[in-house]
């Protein structure tokens, strides 16, 4: 089946440091890519849509310019948290669908747990 | 906000069928129900998908109403493995996904 594969599965750095985020379909080539935060016992909040080769489209109060998304290649997407804080700790998950059907399901990667010191 | 609702949780006793509710009464009539499940600290896990026929796989079977409000997730013989968070979707637009709450599975020993 469709692989989605996601680096680091966890970071922890210190406030005021960028960390980037990847996002691979290992088997497929990804024209759409997602990007979810999941904070502890909540559920995944959608945060920004990708295609390839174009901006990313954010979500209502997700902020563009503190989380980058580039969506250069069919089979990457990169997360970029810039000058992140505490807050921003979270567990970051990706997911991608193919070219497929329009009815094809996303498929998603193992998520990233941050946590920011 | 999400299409769908499911209750917040629920017990199955292992070896027995596992039958998880979901209503998504706003439904239109080409969008597919999309079922996942999430075990702690991973990501979702994809189950299956329908649009209005009852839908079989080696995970589960999807059962969707006629008049397409609601559906039933069914894991046949549940182990302590399924004990996991599922989510039932409707997409929203051309390809998001947003997430209600889910059913917290417990599979009893």
């Amino acid at each position: 089946g469709a692989v989605v594969s996601q680096h680091p599965s966890r970071v922890i750095c210190k406030s005021g440091t960028s960390v980037k985020i990847e996002c691979r379909s290992l088997d497929f080539q990804a024209t759409t890519m997602f990007w979810y935060r999941q904070f502890p016992k909540q559920s995944l909040m959608l945060m920004a849509t990708s295609n390839e080769g174009s901006k990313a489209t954010y979500e209502q109060g997700v902020e563009k310019d503190k989380f980058l998304i580039n969506h250069a290649s069919l089979t990457l997407s990169t997360l970029t948290v810039t000058s992140a804080h505490p807050e921003d700790s979270s567990f970051y998950i990706c997911s991608a669908r193919g070219s497929g059907p329009y009815n094809q399901p996303q498929h998603f990667g193992d998520g990233t747990r941050l946590s920011i010191l | 906000d999400a299409k769908t609702t499911q209750p917040t949780s629920m017990d199955c006793a292992e070896g027995r069928a596992a039958n998880l509710p979901c209503n998504h009464s706003t439904i239109s009539g080409n969008e597919y129900v999309y079922w996942y499940r999430q075990i702690h600290s991973q990501g979702p896990q994809y189950i299956i998908h329908g649009l209005k026929n009852n839908e079989t796989n080696e995970m589960a079977s999807l059962i969707i109403t006629e008049d397409r409000k609601s559906s039933t997730l069914i894991l046949p013989h549940a182990t302590l493995r399924d004990t996991a968070v599922y989510y039932c979707i409707v997409r929203v637009g051309a390809y998001k996904y947003i997430f209600g709450t889910g059913t917290r599975l417990k599979v009893l020993a």
